[in-house]
């Protein structure tokens, strides 16, 4: 089964109001890495996180790594409607595979 | 650099037919792999390679086919198309594995009738 879980399944929001979306995995991470698809498009690498709490930022997106290593987080502060798309988590399994987690579908209405 | 390309972007098949989806990339990665996209389902792994010559089943490996003879090229083959295998296949490629960001082609819409 799915071993990297995303909440929520989808959000819609008003521009302007912030957004998070929480990545879960079943077993400790090296690093968690995150992806944004626009509608239509492909998946297209945003950040990689390697440290135990990190936090990085990327203008108006923080992304966070849990302590554990296990979970990780993407907050949009404002957002805007170029922010539309699907967010997706990715962590590695075994060096050799990449696996997805299920996605964030963020709507964002003018 | 043209980076993953996929070929055809746009596919319909009859159910019991076969097809080869097209990946190439020009990065000389030696990662590839294929995933497929269904709603709330994510992307999800089907297979992928770590070399040339070499290959192993991801996720979701049953009812498809690959190959690696060169490090450019990594066709997906599909035996005998099942309505279920109506998807959206991405192909990725990185230079080391699941600990690199991965560079994504831009899909084909597969519908198996």
């Amino acid at each position: 089964g799915q071993q990297v879980m995303q909440i929520p399944q989808y959000q819609h929001v008003q521009e302007g109001e912030d957004f998070t979306t929480y990545c879960n995995s079943s077993t400790t991470l090296s690093n968690i890495q995150w992806y944004k698809q626009r509608p239509g498009g492909h998946p297209v690498f945003l950040i990689q996180l390697v440290k135990s709490g990190e936090v990085k930022k990327q203008k108006r997106l923080t992304f966070q790594f849990g302590e554990a290593k296990k979970n990780s987080s993407l907050h949009i502060t404002a957002t805007q409607t170029t922010d539309v798309g699907t967010y997706f988590c990715a962590g590695p399994r075994d060096t050799d595979k990449l696996i997805f987690g299920t996605g964030t579908r963020l709507q964002v209405f003018p | 650099n043209a980076g993953v390309t996929q070929t055809p972007k746009f596919q319909v098949l009859k159910t019991g037919q076969s097809m080869t989806l097209q990946c190439a990339q020009d990065m000389n990665h030696e990662y590839m792999s294929w995933y497929r996209q269904d709603p709330g389902m994510g992307l999800r792994l089907i297979h992928y390679s770590v070399g040339a010559g070499i290959t192993d089943q991801g996720e979701v490996p049953n009812g498809y086919n690959v190959s690696r003879s060169t490090t450019e090229d990594f066709p997906l083959r599909l035996l005998s198309a099942a309505p279920s295998q109506t998807s959206v296949y991405f192909c990725a490629s990185s230079f080391l594995g699941g600990d690199v960001e991965a560079f994504f082609g831009q899909g084909t819409r597969l519908t198996v009738v």
